[in-house]
């Protein structure tokens, strides 16, 4: 089975601070995601990428950068967390150039922004 | 424009009972994929199924049901003889093939709740 792992379920942080969010894939799959949840909002994509050191931009990229130094992992940084940025993030992987391929998550990490 | 719309928000039925769960696209292209996710209170969201464009056969699993019919562009959940497992948010998404090609436009999700 495909395990995504994000590295905390709930962190709290302070308003300014610099939020790192850590994801790792076992299946050697190219393309890895994020994602925020936010009720009434559903899943909106923040950053993807489909190789290593390769990124693109989401529907909402404001306020975020991304890390894909290795093929496995996939790290969601937030430069200056602010109130707004509080809301569940989920990762994703997924294999291959298709755009067929089923996403597979991870549990989902809570911020909560102070 | 693509775009996903599950109208319904919540639903709440009691156990054994039979649920449909409304998924209604919109898109351009001829070649697509729809896929239903399961997120469980647990929040890890589990993929049920991927039907591409150009296969309107309904599926069966288990309990499990779905209802592709493009003349509506509808792709239509329902469980039968419902559990309180199935308890959980289901969302519908659809992927393009002339579009960005690992972007999903998902739907907003119902909320399914089963009770005893």
């Amino acid at each position: 089975d495909v395990k995504v792992t994000q590295s905390s379920r709930y962190l709290v942080k302070r308003t300014g601070e610099k939020v790192f969010l850590e994801c790792v894939q076992d299946m050697d799959h190219e393309n890895m995601f994020w994602y925020r949840q936010d009720p009434g909002l559903g899943l909106r994509l923040i950053y993807f990428s489909y190789d290593v050191k390769m990124k693109e931009k989401g529907d909402i990229p404001e306020g975020y950068s991304v890390s894909r130094e290795k093929k496995e992992r996939f790290s969601l940084i937030l430069e200056s967390a602010s109130t707004n940025q509080t809301s569940m993030y989920l990762c994703a992987s997924s294999s291959g150039q298709k755009y067929n391929s089923p996403l597979h998550f991870g549990n989902g990490t809570r911020l909560t922004v102070t | 424009a693509q775009k996903v719309t599950q109208a319904q928000t919540e639903i709440s039925v009691v156990e054994k009972e039979d649920v449909t769960l409304d998924c209604v696209y919109e898109t351009r292209d001829t070649t697509y994929y729809l896929f239903w996710y399961k997120q469980p209170p647990s929040g890890e969201l589990v993929f049920l199924i991927r039907r591409n464009s150009f296969d309107e056969q309904n599926e069966i699993s288990g309990r499990y049901s779905w209802n592709f019919q493009k003349s509506t562009s509808s792709f239509n959940f329902t469980i039968t003889a419902s559990q309180v497992v199935d308890s959980a948010v289901y969302f519908c998404a659809l992927s393009e093939a002339g579009g960005n090609n690992r972007k999903l436009i998902w739907g907003l999700g119902t909320s399914l709740a089963v009770n005893p």
